[in-house]
């Protein structure tokens, strides 16, 4: 059963544009939501992470918008460049101590054209 | 540099067979967590470590076992390998709850993969 989905699978945006990626997830009891930045060869990377008792996270071009009553949330990426070209993943998680075990969505393949 | 070690990033190895790769998790994380990596199922979560003990299983297959060395070191060993166990195998630590100046931002820190290829 997958818990959290994700979409697009990819997307090509050009430089200067808004890269939006969504999630949506089933379990409430998540608290924790995080996306990671892969690059080719690397392992996921922390980019940035929401809690659900706000609404937007902001982090120079990268926000983070969340609706808990509609069980989303999504990726924003400002003014995107070539840079940013990497697979995003979302995930969620009980934020226990000791116990971040992270669900993921299956990625989404961004590439920024110039 | 995530600081999380794995060994070795390639292997290539026949239907059968069996394996065992190796993490070293950050200094100081007592939490090590096994994820697969293939194409079309992005991010699995295998098990997860905790001070030498089991803490969460995913989905994890029978023929694949894990443990946690007094070291912290993990190993996953895989077994009766088959094709389908072809995949990027990752190792992720975090941090330390209750660890001086470390706030629990629930970050896990992913090594580089080792890269099973099953013929």
């Amino acid at each position: 059963q997958q818990q959290v989905k994700q979409s697009p699978q990819s997307l090509i945006v050009q430089k200067g544009g808004i890269s939006i990626i969504n999630c949506a997830y089933e379990n409430t009891a998540f608290d924790y939501f995080p996306w990671y930045q892969q690059f080719p060869g690397k392992g996921p990377a922390l980019l940035i992470a929401i809690r659900p008792d706000v609404s937007e996270k902001k982090e120079g071009r990268f926000t983070i918008s969340f609706n808990k009553s509609a069980k989303q949330f999504s990726l924003h990426i400002m003014d995107s460049q070539p840079g940013d070209s990497a697979t995003y993943f979302c995930a969620a998680s009980i934020g226990n101590f000791g116990n971040e075990k992270l669900t993921f969505g299956t990625g989404t393949r961004l590439t920024i054209i110039p | 540099d995530s600081g999380v070690t794995q060994t070795p990033k390639h292997l290539i190895t026949a239907t059968g067979q069996r394996v065992t790769l190796r993490c070293s998790p950050r200094s100081g994380d007592l939490s090590v967590y096994w994820y697969q990596q293939s194409l079309d199922q992005g991010l699995q979560f295998l098990i997860q470590y905790y001070n030498g003990e089991e803490r969460a299983k995913g989905n994890i297959l029978e023929r694949f076992s894990a443990q946690q060395f007094p070291d912290l070191h993990s190993e996953l060993n895989l077994s009766s390998l088959e094709l389908g166990d072809s995949a990027l195998y990752f190792c992720a630590s975090s941090a330390r709850p209750g660890t001086v100046g470390i706030a629990n931002t629930g970050e896990l820190f992913f090594g580089e993969g080792s890269r099973l290829t099953v013929l």
